[in-house]
């Protein structure tokens, strides 16, 4: 069974620009999840979907973040214009239900110059 | 305010030298403890998830432990090919897991 997919898996872009993260969760994972991890630290939460609502996104800077669910299956994650503190790796992950065991994609590393 | 402590910072062992990471946390509503393992440049990959105190759950060299307090992340025997940073996180009655900053294992041959 495949597991979490995110693409880009590297992404570099100027300060002020725009990006955007996808992901693919597990088939049939209704809940998928929105991380940030800073170097040497652990993921912290962004924003929690379940199906297409967005159930928790109270961490979300909704000034420059936005996400979207299309369907309930795949995720889009995007910054705009992004700046030089969004460097970091984005991970999305997948559960079956919310309680459940969540499964992480490989990250996307954004390095912002 | 719900938090999750990870100790040590770092380990660092020889092959076959047994220890113990160690996961406190406070968190109100606690729905399961979970481990994770991560290698550099990789998402976490998902180890145990423990309920109840007393719990216990093995894996190969590692077994992990729950109390009401804190979790224990025992190590039997290391091998390098074990050399990653092993993650834990509590669940909360929201769904949502809060992570401690991990634990960076390398055990040397």
């Amino acid at each position: 069974e495949a597991g979490v997919v995110q693409s880009p898996r590297y992404k570099i872009i100027e300060k002020k620009q725009p990006v955007a993260f996808w992901c693919n969760p597990i088939s049939g994972h209704n809940t998928l999840y929105w991380y940030l991890q800073n170097l040497g630290q652990g993921p912290e939460l962004l924003i929690r979907y379940e199906n297409e609502e967005a159930v928790d996104d109270s961490q979300l800077p909704k000034d420059r973040f936005s996400a979207e669910r299309l369907k309930g299956v795949d995720s889009t994650l995007k910054i705009q214009p992004a700046e030089l503190g969004d460097s970091a790796v984005y991970l999305c992950a997948s559960s079956a239900q919310p309680m459940d065991t969540q499964y992480f994609g490989p990250g996307t590393r954004l390095t912002v110059l | 305010e719900d938090q999750v402590t990870q100790s040590p910072e770092a380990l660092r062992l020889q092959e076959g030298e047994s220890s113990s990471l160690n996961c406190s946390y406070t968190v109100s509503g606690l729905r399961g403890l979970f481990w994770y393992r991560q290698d550099p440049g990789k998402g976490p990959e998902f180890l145990f998830t423990l309920y109840s105190a007393g719990e216990e759950k093995e894996k190969e060299r590692l077994k992990a432990t729950l109390t009401k307090k804190e979790s224990f992340l025992h190590i039997t025997a290391p091998k390098p090919e074990d050399s990653a940073t092993y993650l834990c996180a509590a669940g909360r009655s929201q769904g949502n897991l809060i992570f401690g900053k991990g634990t960076k294992l390398s055990v040397k041959p």
